[in-house]
């Protein structure tokens, strides 16, 4: 079936203005994650959903990242007044198990913030 | 705290066996992966292994864990070129009850004809 699709791939912003991220997870998964990817380094957890709801959203950087799933599927990343250091790649990940087993990853989002 | 280390480059010839090695800090990690990620791609999940146990062998992967030492390890038999990717290992902090994972800055693999 399906992996885990996000979009844009790509996405070129000036600095201080809005971009919303989406990520379509695998059809059936509850459990969908934000990470982040600078160049050179791991992936960084930003935010985990359990169904709708925000169940542990402590490595979101600060207020102006915000992320929602309103029906328990799609979801959308949103980073209002850009900064340049927010440039890096954007990770999307499911799971059908809350408690463990493993993350399917998109091919995430690279924002570059000019 | 939450940190998982690992080596930074490991260069192999091809048909040598490659062993890319991890270190975690938290013992109450339930599960512990190991991820694939080539150039401008996405993570592809390799291979995992249950706390509970030592050893798991998948076709030419072995993943091997020390609780003790907090160490694992990645062995890849007669590596191949498409093997050449970055590496990262990850662990499941505090039980693993949210899945939460805390990734490692990645290995390079650079395999040589």
């Amino acid at each position: 079936g399906a992996g885990v699709s996000q979009t844009p791939s790509n996405k070129v912003t000036e600095k201080g203005k809005y971009v919303e991220l989406r990520c379509d997870p695998i059809s059936g998964h509850t459990a969908l994650y934000w990470y982040r990817q600078s160049l050179g380094q791991g992936p960084e957890f930003l935010i985990y959903f359990q169904g709708t709801g925000a169940a542990d959203d402590s490595g979101l950087p600060n207020d102006r990242f915000f992320a929602v799933r309103p029906e328990g599927s799609v979801s959308t990343l949103k980073i209002q007044r850009t900064e340049r250091g927010d440039s890096a790649v954007y990770l999307c990940a499911s799971s059908p198990y809350p408690g463990g087993g493993p993350l399917h990853f998109g091919n995430g989002t690279r924002l570059t913030v000019t | 705290g939450e940190d998982v280390e690992q080596s930074l480059f490991l260069s192999v010839r091809e048909g040598d066996s490659s062993v890319i090695n991890c270190t975690y800090t938290d013992s109450s990690s339930t599960y512990l992966y190991w991820y694939k990620q080539e150039p401008g791609a996405g993570l592809q999940l390799l291979t995992y292994i249950f706390s509970n146990m030592d050893m798991k062998q998948d076709q030419r992967l072995t993943v091997l864990l020390n609780k003790k030492d907090k160490h694992l390890s990645l062995r890849i038999a007669d590596t191949q070129t498409g093997d050449s990717a970055i590496y990262f290992c990850a662990e499941t902090p505090g039980g693993g009850a949210t899945n939460k994972l805390i990734f490692g800055t990645g290995t390079l693999l650079a395999v040589q004809p």
